[in-house]
């Protein structure tokens, strides 16, 4: 079965601090995708990036950038000098070819302070 | 622009009452779904849609019902409200069918407390 673990339930870090977000899968599928969500305040999820387990190329979006490594089933995202707009609930994602189902990790809520 | 929008923001019933959440995307997706957010527990799905009048339970669908009468609409019913029901309500929409690989389009939110 298809598994999300992001183990930081909560981060804080003052602005201009690096932070990353660790998000660890489970899955049996050998084709996969992984996806990175953020939920300000407002509520909505909005869509970051979506990764598929054939790319294991690192992404880098200006500051936001995502380490894929199938060796150690990971696909972590790294936030370079935080800004108090990046405070949100960040939520990794699993999508099997064959599962109509997205699975999704418990979030990690980030503070960044002033 | 790609919009989900979902009826209520907030809304709050009591216990035993039917609830209604209406989900609406003008994006002309196949795949329709509906989640709860709890503190912890991260996004959980009860029941997706992948055509019209054609629905899948998630992994936990007990005490909701859904229906898709239309394309663009995925209503979540609570049959008789509980208080174990109060949550955030997340509904989303995806293209391409079985395409798993398109990310999905979320609504606001609908936050319900049931007394």
């Amino acid at each position: 079965a298809q598994k999300v673990t992001q183990a930081q339930t909560e981060i804080s870090v003052v602005e201009k601090e690096d932070v990353t977000l660790d998000c660890v899968y489970e899955t049996r599928d050998t084709t996969y995708y992984l996806f990175w969500y953020k939920q300000p305040p407002s509520g909505e999820l909005v869509f970051l990036i979506r990764r598929n387990s054939f790319d294991e190329q690192n992404e880098i979006s200006g500051r936001y950038s995502w380490n894929f490594q199938k060796s150690t089933s990971s696909f972590n995202f790294t936030i370079t000098a935080s800004q108090v707009v990046d405070s949100a609930v960040y939520f990794c994602a699993l999508s099997e070819s064959n599962n109509n189902d997205m699975r999704f990790g418990a979030g990690t809520r980030l503070t960044v302070k002033p | 622009d790609v919009k989900v929008t979902q009826s209520s923001r907030y809304l709050v019933k009591r216990t035993g009452e039917k609830v209604f959440l209406e989900c609406v995307q003008d994006m002309d997706h196949e795949n329709m779904f509906w989640y709860r957010q709890d503190p912890g527990l991260g996004l959980r799905l009860i029941y997706f849609s992948y055509d019209v009048k054609m629905k899948e339970k998630g992994d936990i669908p007990e005490g909701y019902s859904v229906s898709r009468e239309k394309k663009e609409r995925f209503s979540l019913i609570l049959e008789s409200a509980s208080t174990n029901q109060t949550s955030m309500y997340l509904c989303a929409s995806r293209p391409g069918g079985l395409a798993t690989y398109n990310e999905q389009f979320f609504g606001p939110g609908t936050r319900l407390t049931v007394l």
